[in-house]
């Protein structure tokens, strides 16, 4: 189980964030990637970004506004930060829990996002 | 990093069947793709992985109307006996070198 939390109004030119709480799996688990997904009013599905149990993170780099982010393990909750946010940056926030899988032949894996949380949204406006 | 291309729009009658289809881009013909249910107002559900030899994993309790095929770089997400809950957009998902990639999702209206 996934849940995001954060505030839902945040300023142009501030910083968004977000934590997403994780229940039934723990973080600290190379089983997983945790990510963070979004989508923007009436739009499709844009990865933002992932970290792993090591603390290695992997962004997308067609994000225009600087983005962090952080595990904190203890609390079992990982975290986003998106700075100097425009009205852009306005959509439906989503935390999700990837795992890796292997094809048939056992050479090839993928990771692919399995559990996804309710999502949250933001609106960047003044 | 690969691209996924989707129709965006696709419709079928209640009841009957329909075929989404995701496509990879050139040299990422082998990826292992992903798909999601986005049912309106609601978060996306992991439905089902597919690879390039067809073999697919479903999600926890998709049902058995659901399911997945693949031909050279296109990987299907077939629907049997279309239910009005059907009715939502789908995502593909690829995975290569670290990318996480989503396609542009198809919006599926049941008539």
């Amino acid at each position: 189980h996934l849940q995001e939390s954060g505030p839902g109004l945040v300023k142009p030119a501030e910083t968004l964030s977000l934590t997403c709480k994780v229940s039934g799996a723990a973080l600290s688990s190379r089983s997983y990637y945790w990510g963070w997904i979004r989508q923007p009013p009436g739009k499709g599905l844009e990865w933002i970004g992932t970290i792993y149990y090591t603390g290695t993170t992997h962004y997308s780099r067609s994000l225009r506004s600087p983005v962090t982010i952080s595990a904190d393990t203890s609390g079992n909750q990982f975290s986003l930060q998106l700075s100097s946010v425009t009205a852009a940056d306005t959509a439906t926030y989503y935390c999700a829990c990837a795992v890796k899988s292997f094809d048939t032949t056992g050479y090839s894996y993928t990771w692919y996002f399995d559990l996804w949380g309710r999502g949250t949204v933001v609106i960047v406006s003044s | 990093q690969p691209v996924l291309t989707q129709s965006s729009s696709a419709s079928a009658s209640l009841g009957s069947s329909v075929m989404l289809t995701c496509t990879l881009s050139s040299g990422h013909s082998n990826n292992i793709v992903a798909w999601h249910q986005q049912q309106p107002g609601k978060a996306p559900r992991y439905l089902m992985r597919i690879e390039r030899s067809g073999t697919s994993i479903k999600g926890d309790g998709i049902p058995h109307r659901f399911s997945g095929s693949s031909s050279g770089a296109d990987r299907y997400l077939t629907i049997s006996n279309l239910q009005s809950e059907d009715e939502a957009d789908y995502y593909c998902e690829t995975w290569d070198s670290h990318t996480w990639v989503f396609g542009g999702g198809t919006k599926l209206a049941v008539l």
